[in-house]
């Protein structure tokens, strides 16, 4: 298994540039997570999916759209960049299973920097 | 709602020194436990969780024990060594009074520690 796997693992984007990042996972797992970690702080979360074709916005909705096609994929989209969107993303999934807590598994994290 | 509070860092030890991370929560429901680490270039990896009250987790030679009475979970371990050199994180896990977790995790803002030889 390959896990959780995310392209790019960096990019320059230019303000009011657009650009897609990619997140997969093999797992088979129905929850999926889209986080920004900035210098010196924990995680936020951006979006989250339960299932395919459903989506709800975390803490940070701001300037992102997401969309769950498939159990496998969940591009985080980024329509107007702007420099406060600088920042390191993370894409997770975890399989829920009735009450039982879910351990998250983590992609290896795409660096976006808007100039 | 939720929050997770994690000493500060950056903390720099010795190898073999013993290790203490803080932290500490407040939940509205009954949470759920745990420590991420993050090597450097990587994503974040879980080392260790507690489900309920009482329960220690461990891996590695790490250890956090689930302390509700002082809303505690703080990471130990006796003898840390070079490649332990990491971000560490405490989430948590809401679980609503019926059971069922709410699956979004809140995490404290990481602890870096550097492990000298």
């Amino acid at each position: 298994n390959a896990g959780v796997t995310q392209t790019p693992k960096f990019r320059i984007l230019k303000i009011g540039q657009s650009m897609t990042l990619q997140c997969t996972q093999d797992m088979n797992h129905n929850y999926m997570y889209w986080y920004r970690q900035d210098p010196g702080m924990g995680l936020k979360l951006i979006y989250y999916s339960v299932g395919a074709g459903i989506t709800d916005k975390g803490e940070v909705p701001n300037g992102y759209n997401v969309s769950r096609s498939t159990t496998e994929d969940f591009p985080l989209r980024l329509e107007l960049a702007a420099p406060s969107q600088t920042s390191v993303y993370f894409c997770a999934s975890s399989l829920r299973q009735g009450g039982v807590s879910d351990t998250q598994y983590f992609g290896p994290g795409t660096r976006l920097t808007v100039l | 709602g939720n929050s997770v509070t994690q000493m500060e860092g950056p903390v720099t030890l010795s190898e073999e020194a013993f290790l203490t991370i803080n932290c500490t929560y407040t939940a509205t429901g009954y949470p759920s436990l745990f420590w991420y680490v993050q090597y450097p270039g990587e994503g974040l990896q879980l080392l260790l969780k507690a489900t309920k009250a009482d329960d220690k987790g461990s891996n590695k030679g790490f250890e956090a024990t689930y302390r509700k009475e002082t809303t505690s979970f703080h990471l130990e371990k006796g003898s840390v060594q070079v490649s332990d050199s990491a971000v560490y994180f405490c989430a948590l896990s809401d679980r609503g009074r019926s059971g069922g977790s709410n699956y979004k995790l809140t995490f404290g803002k990481g602890t870096l520690l550097t492990v000298n030889p």
